[in-house]
């Protein structure tokens, strides 16, 4: 059992620019959900795969989406960075619908500048 | 809305004080009710996931218990090693299949040897 590992562990990018973070689940997972923590606070939920489907969706603009792949591994993509969008990124995996435990990775530090 | 209440946002401990978090939470219906620990840098840690009122779950020296409104997380006799902080999560069963956590803002406990 490896886990969920993510990549980069941190990352700086230019204000307007895009961005991809990766995230491989925990074998055996096949539902993947993406948190934002910005500093101070709790994970905000951004939307989660099941399957390879977007299968629920929080507060977040349309150029924060994502995709998951047949080895239920998924990328988190944002277009147009903003200053705001600087915080940790969190994937974290889950059996599915039946099985409520989350497994977290370490998370990726995006600093916009 | 869905919301999570932590209190209080910092608390300092000396080692063997025992003490208790709070967790206060909205929701229109209960599918869980999870505790996790989060080191600096990293992500979250599952600790326990509580499903009705009146269970209660133990590990080590945490102990968690949920009612309709809250959740409380005991710590018994801590030591420096159980500083973190300590998040709050519920899922909501009313939001379908997606598996969202509303989590809240954390309580940052510091044990001091």
């Amino acid at each position: 059992e490896t886990g969920v590992t993510q990549s980069p562990t941190h990352l700086i990018k230019t204000r307007g620019q895009q961005v991809t973070l990766r995230c491989s689940s925990q074998s055996g997972h096949n539902t993947v959900s993406w948190y934002q923590q910005a500093l101070g606070q709790g994970p905000q939920f951004i939307f989660q795969y099941y399957r390879e489907e977007e299968n629920g969706r929080g507060n977040f603009p349309p150029r924060f989406s994502g995709l998951q792949f047949p080895n239920y591994s998924s990328e988190l993509n944002v277009n147009a960075l903003e200053l705001d969008d600087s915080a940790l990124y969190l994937c974290a995996s889950s059996q599915g619908r039946e099985n409520y435990g989350y497994t977290f990775g370490s998370g990726t530090r995006l600093t916009v500048v | 809305e869905d919301q999570v209440t932590q209190s209080p946002e910092a608390l300092r401990l000396q080692e063997g004080e025992s003490s208790s978090l709070n967790c206060s939470y909205t929701v229109s219906g209960l599918r869980g009710l999870f505790w996790y620990r989060q080191d600096p840098g990293k992500g979250p840690e599952f600790l326990f996931t509580l499903y009705s009122a009146g269970e209660e779950k133990e590990k080590e020296r945490l102990k968690a218990t949920l009612t309709k409104k809250e959740s409380f997380l005991h710590i018994t006799a801590p030591k420096p090693e159980d500083s973190a902080t300590y998040l709050c999560a519920v899922q909501d069963a009313t939001q379908g299949g997606s598996e969202k956590l509303v989590f809240g803002k954390g309580t940052k406990l510091t044990v001091n040897p």
